[in-house]
């Protein structure tokens, strides 16, 4: 079935870099863009960009521009996020979410199970 | 960037009875070209990812129990469980897929009175 699967949880020092991947199984990977958000403990959802597999193409929200790469590599249909000089409060649980159809924008579905990034001294 | 805005923050129903919860975007997420409104629902539990429950504002995903219904055009959406069960206890997300940036509404809080 449909699944994505999500690296183990990680602890990083205050700038640091953390890379967190998205193994996704089941469909055709480069058919569907991926996008990654992000939850801090007892917050909401904050969504922090996508990327097409295809094409490799990236976009991300203004708040992340500059620290954060979205890459992917098709051959093992993973992809990336890659978020830089951490602190803190970019403690939180980071979750890859493949958009549900192949044209326009759609909701997102599925997701991963979520991999748990500790910026801590 | 769309704003989404939901009421209220947290909610306690009985047990069968009816839960209503709100959103409201900043602007109209109306895609003229489909006529959709590009809303979807989400369901959160402890511990666990979000789970897709509704899209275009009213489409059932695959699954859900027909307990839960959305409505609403333009700005102002809506998402009912017509007879809560014990295992809707959650916390429920609404989401604009209309433009980027995707943005989400702060979640709201289910809780069996």
């Amino acid at each position: 079935q449909v699944q994505l699967v999500q690296s183990g949880a990680e602890v990083k020092k205050p700038g640091a870099s953390v890379k967190v991947s998205c193994k996704a199984a089941g469909y055709t990977f480069t058919d569907y863009n991926i996008h990654w958000v992000r939850q801090a403990p007892g917050q909401g959802l904050e969504w922090m960009g996508w990327i097409n597999p295809k094409s490799g193409d990236a976009k991300y929200a203004q708040k992340f521009q500059g620290r954060v790469t979205m890459t992917r590599d098709t051959p093992i249909t993973t992809g990336y996020m890659e978020l830089s000089s951490l602190k803190s409060d970019d403690t939180a649980m980071y979750y890859c979410a493949r958009e549900a159809t192949t044209i326009g924008s759609a909701e997102f579905d599925p997701w991963g199970q979520g991999t748990l990034v500790t910026v801590s001294s | 960037d769309i704003v989404m805005t939901q009421s209220p923050d947290s909610l306690a129903v009985s047990l069968g009875e009816r839960a209503t919860i709100n959103c409201k975007s900043s602007q109209s997420i109306l895609y003229r070209s489909n006529n959709k409104n590009h809303l979807a629902w989400y369901q959160q539990k402890p511990g666990q990812p979000p789970k897709l429950l509704i899209y275009w504002t009213s489409t059932r995903e695959s699954g859900v129990p027909e307990r839960f219904s959305g409505s609403g055009s333009g700005t102002d959406f809506t998402l009912t469980i017509s007879s809560l069960q014990a295992e809707d206890v959650a916390v429920y997300y609404c989401q604009q897929y209309y433009t980027t940036p995707r943005t989400f509404g702060q979640g709201t809080r289910l809780e069996i009175k």
